[in-house]
């Protein structure tokens, strides 16, 4: 595996439901990324770990909380989901150094619908 | 709320044109942008990236960067029809330690 990976690619879930999206980075970087991207906004930042510490985004609601269990694997635990969360969740990891960020790396995507 | 601003397009320009995309941003703190490319049904790709005032050239893209007026620009030289996708400026919120990106703007280039 080379780059970054996300699974599922697509996933169609109940308001009630509960799941989580993975993402795994294989690059050897320091720092890993959600955003949102929805139809006609630009990408929505919504969490960002920096070597392993969380930076707060307060402006996300509680029903998306997200894990970073090491510096390879991020996830997205999802529940109690609004139908206007369906979007394109991106993932992302880059190298930091002193402050600095040296461009993103995507994965795929992972499409969510919520029914 | 930091901002980045791109016009949405569609930018329509001939095969073997010049296309030169644009961007403004509100951070007069930023020190690295970025422009990505997305094609439809996909997730961005970097293909430039820009640290200091001027030009910096890679093949046919050229990034131009000036920190005073906020602005940052993409050329495509020799535009060629896959080149159409959304582009997407990018610039670094130091207080966020994450990029922001504009909306994109549409790119199409006609055979």
């Amino acid at each position: 595996e080379t780059g970054v990976t996300q699974t599922p690619r697509h996933l169609v879930m109940g308001m009630t439901n509960k799941k989580s999206l993975k993402c795994e980075q294989h690059l050897g970087h320091n720092a890993m990324y959600w955003y949102k991207q929805s139809a006609k906004k630009p990408l929505e930042l919504m969490f960002v770990y920096s070597l392993e510490e969380r930076v707060e985004n307060n402006s996300v609601p509680s029903r998306f909380s997200p894990e970073c269990p090491n510096s390879s694997h991020l996830f997205l635990h999802l529940h109690t989901l609004q139908p206007e969360d369906s979007a394109l969740y991106l993932c992302a990891s880059s190298q930091e150094s002193e402050g600095a960020i040296y461009g993103y790396t995507f994965g795929s995507g992972t499409r969510l619908t919520v029914v | 709320q930091k901002e980045v601003e791109q016009n949405s397009g569609p930018l329509s320009v001939p095969e073997g044109a010049i296309a030169s995309l644009n961007c403004t941003y509100s951070d007069r703190g930023s020190q690295s942008f970025f422009w990505y490319r997305q094609y439809s049904g996909k997730s961005p790709e970097l293909i430039m990236f820009i640290y200091s005032n001027g030009d910096k050239e890679d093949g046919r893209f050229t990034a131009q960067l000036n920190k005073a007026s906020q602005y940052v620009s993409l050329l495509i030289r020799d535009s060629q029809p896959s080149d159409s996708a959304t582009y997407l400026c990018a610039v670094e919120d130091t207080g966020r330690r994450a990029l922001t990106f504009g909306s994109g703007t549409r790119l199409q280039v006609q055979p």
